[in-house]
Formats: C-alpha cells, structure tokens, sequence
C-alpha cells in the first residue's frame, strides 16, 4: 500500500457524460499527478499540481481538467466522454515539487474507467 | 522519435536465468531514471531509481545501470523468479517548456517460465 488513495475504484459512464475522480495523496506529500493508461498508449502523463499550483501539463485533452484543493487532494474531471477515454486513470503523489523531475513518485490503485 | 524509447516489449526467459531491458531518452537534461514494475491490473511500484550522478546501482536482485553520454540505462534482473513476471517501465523526466514532464517507456512484458 502506497498510501496515496483513489475513488472510486471502477466507474462505468456513457458517452457525452461527465465524471470526477478523486485523489489523497500520502500524508505530508505536496505534489499530485495524474496519468491515463490505455493498453495503446501506456503510461501518459496528463498534469502535476503541487501545493495547489498547476505546475507542468501533459498531453491533456481540453475535455479534461483537474484541481488541487487546500487540504491537498485532487479531483480529475473528464468531460464529454468518448469511448476512446475508457482507460486506468492513476494519481502519484510526491514530497516536494519535483526539481527537474527528480522526485519518486507513489502510485495509487487506480480509477478503471469505463465509457460505454 | 519517442522521448523515451524502451526494449524489448516482450521479454521471455527461464526460471534462473537474467533478463535485461534497456532504455534510451532524448533529452540531455535529464538526470533521474525510475523503473517500475506493474503486475496486471495494479499500480505500477518503484522499484529502483538512479540519478545522473552515478552510474550503477543495486538493490538485491536488481541493478541499473546508466550511460548519460549515450542516453540510454538499463534494468538487470539476476536469478529470475516466476514472481518477476510482470510488466516493467521505465521513466525520464523530460524538459517542456519551463517544466519537466515524467515520461515512460511503452512498457516490457517480462514473463518467466518456471
């Protein structure tokens, strides 16, 4: 157990719907991630906060967007849903923000998200 | 080209013997390299890293090592066990724009036959 938590752990939806995933990262941690996982296209980053702050962007797609809240967790939203975002969404957390990208990042169990 | 491209995808061996999986990145500015292994359906976990300031390091069974001259490193796993089977990625942070975006590898299938 890494200590970083996602809910929910599956969510089936259909297209044009809207969902929000959410993300703890661990105790004491600043930084959150968030990736997308699809068997074509591995792991893809999408965005970081740290502390609150967008801090670096991925290949998100417009439909999408995140925030950071004050007590540090972090919610993806992902709007007008295709079949194509049927994928594991995961979220990393961090201690710090990442100098040059030098932080290990802990991984949480992952939201399997289902667009029918 | 990728920004981080990883070999080979599928990676076959028998119980004991080593398996070895390489990546190279694009990006000169780099200077951490995180490998993890995901098991079907999990979270992907670390299991070992290296900065740029060294050149090798091990941890049991396992070693990477790094050629920053060449931008490629490698994963080396020594005695393979059937609970190695799993998929392992590897990861650059690569610069774009003003930030550095974790980048990984498209994965290697590591099976071990028992």
């Amino acid at each position: 157990d890494s200590g970083v938590t996602q809910t929910p752990k599956h969510l089936i939806t259909a297209t044009g719907q809207r969902v929000t995933l959410r993300c703890s990262p661990r105790s004491g941690d600043l930084s959150v991630y968030w990736y997308q996982q699809s068997l074509d296209q591995g792991l893809q980053f999408l965005i970081q906060y740290y502390n609150g702050e967008e801090r670096a962007k991925g290949n998100i797609l417009e439909r999408f967007s995140a925030q950071q809240f004050p007590d540090l967790h972090s919610e993806l939203n992902l709007s007008s849903l295709e079949l194509g975002d049927s994928a594991l969404y995961f979220c990393a957390s961090s201690p710090r923000e990442a100098y040059r990208g030098q932080e290990t990042q802990y991984f949480g169990p992952g939201t399997r998200l289902l667009v029918l | 080209g990728e920004n981080v491209e990883q070999h080979p995808s599928t990676l076959s061996v028998q119980e004991g013997d080593s398996a070895v999986i390489k990546c190279t990145y694009s990006d000169s500015a780099s200077n951490y390299f995180p490998w993890y292994k995901q098991e079907l359906g999990k979270r992907p976990q670390l299991i070992i890293d290296i900065r740029s300031n060294v050149g090798e390091k091990k941890d049991q069974r396992i070693a990477v090592t790094l050629n920053k001259t060449a931008k490629h490193f490698s994963l080396h796993i020594t005695e393979t066990q059937p609970e190695d089977s799993a998929v392992y990625f590897c990861a650059a942070s690569i610069r774009s724009g003003g930030s550095y975006i974790p980048t990984f590898g498209r994965g290697t299938s590591l099976i071990v036959h028992p």
